[in-house]
């Protein structure tokens, strides 16, 4: 099975800081990754799929990069609502699997 | 409107069963590939497991830690979606989400979630 991994676990920032998380995985995905928000309290949200491609409805401070095996997804601008917990899922082979996740609370 | 509504979740014993539903609206259930995900109190999300559209046969996909014992099945006549637990154990304690897979990128990404229903295993 591919395993993820993603870094930091948790994270500490200001509104307006420019932030990045990174997901890693065990082998090559090509492309198949999409990023997950998930508020406290509520259902997951698909932000970006295939690795780079902006959900519908998903501002454009939200962006996605990456192929193969490390990927990464970039606040531009963070903004009070963003602050919440966002997996990575590879939906290269089954069985998907998410990331453990990474937190990113108020400074 | 779209939506997923799931219901269902309730205490049970250890060993026993239980079916959680997952309500559709506001879309063709027949052209969606659908998947259970779960998440045990306080942790991540682990995905428990797909069946494809009606063009891909409604075949399933599990993982794992449930193969054998949870069942995937649907009723796109009743827009309805079903996971059948049986053999429950207590790490099977979570709340469960059914989610939609998108039609575009060729993977069937998760682009919609109901809410959850919980799940809990106690004696």
């Amino acid at each position: 099975d591919i395993q993820l991994t993603q870094s930091p676990s948790f994270l500490s920032a200001s509104v307006g800081d420019r932030v990045t998380v990174t997901c890693r995985a065990s082998q090559g995905i090509s492309r198949f990754l999409a990023w997950y928000q998930q508020r406290p309290g509520k259902a997951p949200k698909l932000l970006i799929y295939a690795a780079s491609t902006l959900q519908s409805g998903v501002p454009s401070r939200f962006s996605g990069s990456g192929s193969g095996t490390e990927f990464t997804l970039t606040i531009s601008s963070l903004q009070p609502e963003d602050f919440a917990t966002y997996y990575c899922q590879h939906l290269n082979s089954y069985p998907f699997t998410f990331g453990p996740g990474t937190k990113v609370d108020i400074k | 409107e779209v939506q997923l509504v799931e219901s269902g979740g309730d205490l049970v014993q250890p060993g026993g069963s239980l079916r959680l539903s997952c309500a559709v609206s506001g879309f063709t259930l027949s052209d969606h590939y659908m998947d259970w995900v779960r998440q045990a109190p306080g942790k991540g999300l682990e995905w428990v497991g797909r069946t494809r559209n009606k063009a891909q046969s409604y075949t399933t996909e599990y993982a794992a830690s449930v193969k054998g014992r949870f069942t995937i099945s649907r009723d796109d006549s009743k827009n309805s979606l079903y996971l059948q637990m049986s053999g429950l154990q207590t790490e099977d304690t979570a709340v469960y989400y059914c989610a939609r897979g998108g039609t575009v990128a060729g993977r069937h990404y998760l682009d919609l979630w109901g809410r959850g229903t919980l799940v809990t295993v106690s004696s």
